[in-house]
């Protein structure tokens, strides 16, 4: 099976700028969890999607959102953004929800705010 | 602060020799995961142990869960420069049906060879 993808791998924006980035589970995988990584805050929780519906959100700002398609497929957008933004971020996915299921990361976007 | 966090940040140790990471944490768990990561790319799952396992294997690697001391422990026998990485451990709650996994500040491995 292939693994998870993420598109693109890297990106460089401006502040102010908005972004997209795009999240591809393994195939038959449903639950899609978004996470940010950075040197001072190290992995943090952005959300979690679920049959198209968010389930759970971290402590982020209204400027991060995002959707599940019906194929699974997720999308993550962040709006004006900030030299803060800058960081990795990552995608994971799970057969099903809940705690038990292990989690399977994408590669991850590296996402540059000049 | 956060749930879970490693000890030690950094380990340096010969190609051969055993590493031995911790990880802490502060409220109760349903289960807890390892994780490597390479060099700033994506995670790989090690190992998930539920809290109502003690230890478990996997290849060279071997987790015990102590959830009396909310603390786990990662032990990587005979290490290989390949495993040189960061390790970061991942505790999953279950409240009322949401679900979160907090994950850990890492370990970084360096294995010399």
């Amino acid at each position: 099976k292939a693994g998870v993808t993420q598109t693109p791998r890297y990106l460089i924006k401006t502040r102010g700028q908005q972004v997209t980035l795009s999240c591809s589970p393994i195939s038959g995988h449903r639950s899609v969890s978004w996470y940010q990584q950075t040197p001072g805050q190290g992995l943090q929780f952005l959300f979690e999607y679920f049959s198209e519906t968010q389930r759970n959100k971290g402590n982020f700002p209204g400027r991060f959102s995002g959707r599940q398609f019906s194929n699974s497929r997720s999308e993550m957008n962040v709006s004006t953004l900030e030299l803060g933004d800058s960081a990795l971020y990552l995608c994971a996915s799970s057969l099903a929800r809940g705690v038990t299921d292990t989690q399977y990361f994408g590669p991850g976007t590296r996402l540059t705010v000049l | 602060s956060q749930q879970g966090e490693e000890d030690p940040q950094a380990l340096s140790i010969q190609e051969g020799e055993n590493a031995t990471m911790n990880c802490s944490y502060k409220t109760s768990i349903n289960n807890l995961q390892w994780y490597r990561q390479n060099s700033g790319r994506g995670l790989v799952h090690l190992i998930l142990i539920r809290s109502n396992e003690r230890e478990k294997h996997s290849g060279r690697l071997r987790v015990t869960l102590d959830t009396s001391k909310k603390s786990s422990s990662l032990l990587i026998t005979a290490s290989r420069a390949a495993d040189t990485a960061s390790y970061f451990c991942a505790t999953g709650k279950d409240t009322s049906g949401t679900y979160k996994y907090i994950f850990g500040t890492g370990t970084r491995l360096k294995v010399l060879a």
